[in-house]
């Protein structure tokens, strides 16, 4: 049970570069979540997907695109990368809220970018 | 504005010391909460969570949290700090109860000998 996985760890791009960052999780949880994490900031929500099929934005999503096409896979996607997105990439996880259940979040490793 | 607050960016504390980090959040209502804690490198793990009932709640690692209502906070403590403890620490609240998470910004967490 490897629970949640990013791919890559690190990369580096050149400005107007695009790229895909994959999450993957084997816990079959309906939820899924992307997040950066930039010094003295925190952890702010890019996207997130109720659901296979499903994609909503978060606070921050300008500049990203994801799709859920699998249930154990989000992706995250720059078309055109800018300085601005660099950043710690996480990749979270968690079942559907339940009846009178509230289920917590597993985060990944992380995926650390940087645009030059 | 409604928001996380961790007023401590960074806190020392020798090794056995207590420790205490502090969090306080600004939404109307009683949110989910939530202590987070990663390691230099690594992802986040969840240290200890609050839904409702005893204001005192018991989480990994020897760690526990007490929500105040009267004060909108939910501070994280520890009796004795060991030096494995040092890393960065992130309160984190769900508004809605959806599981979107607002997180504070962090405080980092250094343990001299």
């Amino acid at each position: 049970n490897a629970g949640v996985t990013q791919t890559p760890k690190f990369r580096v791009l050149k400005t107007g570069q695009s790229m895909t960052l994959l999450c993957a999780q084997d816990m079959n949880h309906e939820y899924m979540y992307w997040y950066r994490q930039d010094p003295g900031m925190g952890l702010r929500l890019i996207h997130y997907s109720v659901g296979e099929g499903t994609t909503a934005k978060g606070e921050v999503p300008d500049g990203y695109n994801v799709s859920r096409l699998k249930k154990q896979n989000f992706l995250l996607g720059l078309e055109s990368a800018a300085p601005s997105q660099t950043s710690v990439y996480f990749c979270a996880s968690s079942y559907l809220p339940g009846q009178g259940a509230y289920n917590e979040q597993f985060f990944g490793p992380g995926t650390r970018l940087t645009v030059l | 504005a409604q928001s996380v607050t961790q007023p401590d960016i960074h806190i020392t504390v020798s090794e056995g010391a207590s420790l205490e980090l502090r969090c306080n959040y600004s939404y109307g209502a009683t949110p989910y909460l939530f202590w987070y804690v990663q390691s230099p490198g690594q992802g986040l793990q969840l240290l200890l969570k609050y839904f409702s009932g005893d204001t005192l709640v018991q989480g990994i690692k020897g760690f526990e949290a007490e929500f105040k209502r009267s004060q909108s906070s939910f501070n994280l403590r520890k009796p004795s700090v060991h030096w494995s403890d040092a890393a960065e620490y992130f309160c984190a609240v769900d508004p809605s109860g959806f599981q979107k998470l607002v997180f504070g910004t962090g405080t980092r967490l250094l343990v001299s000998p």
